[in-house]
């Protein structure tokens, strides 16, 4: 069974830094394409980063694009994201998602809070 | 970049009876693989996003068959055939031709009578 469970998430000021992280199991994490999606409280969804399965593809959403890095530990099957220069507007439930043979997000974890305030 | 619009944004629908909606990409969606990358998601209350639909028609593993997608090109629909309580949630559509970029749409809210 396919399993990814977040953590990191939490209460940060605005400017700050968070690093959230997402443990995968269940598939050969090593083969895979992996994404982080967010949900701003009452809103939809807007994907954030992928990454690719050997680290060598990486993108990023305008909207977080030199402030965002997304990485991955294939040796410990953990997927990142490091959220530098928080703003207001970043506060969500940040998911990480898997990039199945489907060219999508086939299985997706329950979510970390982010909140970004003073 | 791609702009997907969906319509209704919310739905009212009595159990029992068929419900519709409707997605619309600012591209095409047809690869020249032959393939067009429209997908459908649910997410219940209080819970992470499921896929349902695949390339515009496929059912993912465990989906029900009462859902199904149609469309080509630029248009698109999820019908469900027949509404369950546990249908509930927001529905949205999404892109993957531009992969590794996704986009999705604003979401349909499906609530029950």
């Amino acid at each position: 069974e396919v399993q990814l469970v977040e953590s990191g998430g939490g209460l940060v000021q605005p400017g700050g830094s968070l690093r959230l992280s997402c443990a995968a199991s269940g598939f050969t994490f090593s083969s895979y394409g992996m994404n982080w999606v967010r949900q701003a409280p009452g809103k939809g969804l807007e994907w954030v980063s992928y990454i690719s399965s050997s680290s060598n593809t990486i993108y990023y959403a305008d909207s977080v694009r030199g402030r965002f890095t997304i990485s991955r530990d294939n040796a410990k099957n953990s997927l990142y994201l490091q959220m530098n220069s928080l703003r207001a507007e970043d506060t969500a439930v940040y998911y990480c998602a898997k990039v199945g043979r489907l060219r999508c997000p086939d299985y997706w974890g329950q979510g970390t809070l982010v909140t970004v305030s003073s | 970049d791609i702009v997907m619009t969906q319509t209704p944004l919310s739905l009212s629908v009595t159990p029992g009876q068929p419900a519709s909606i409707s997605c619309k990409s600012s591209q095409t969606l047809l690869h020249s693989d032959g393939k067009t990358y429209l997908y459908w998601y649910l997410q219940k209350p209080g819970q992470s996003p499921q896929l349902l639909i695949y390339e515009v028609s496929n059912r993912f593993s465990g989906v029900p068959d009462r859902f199904s997608g149609s469309g080509s090109g630029t248009d698109f629909t999820l019908k469900i055939s027949r509404v369950e309580a546990e249908d509930v949630g927001v529905y949205y559509c999404m892109q993957s031709i531009q992969l590794p970029i996704f986009t999705f749409g604003p979401g349909t809210k499906v609530d029950i009578k």
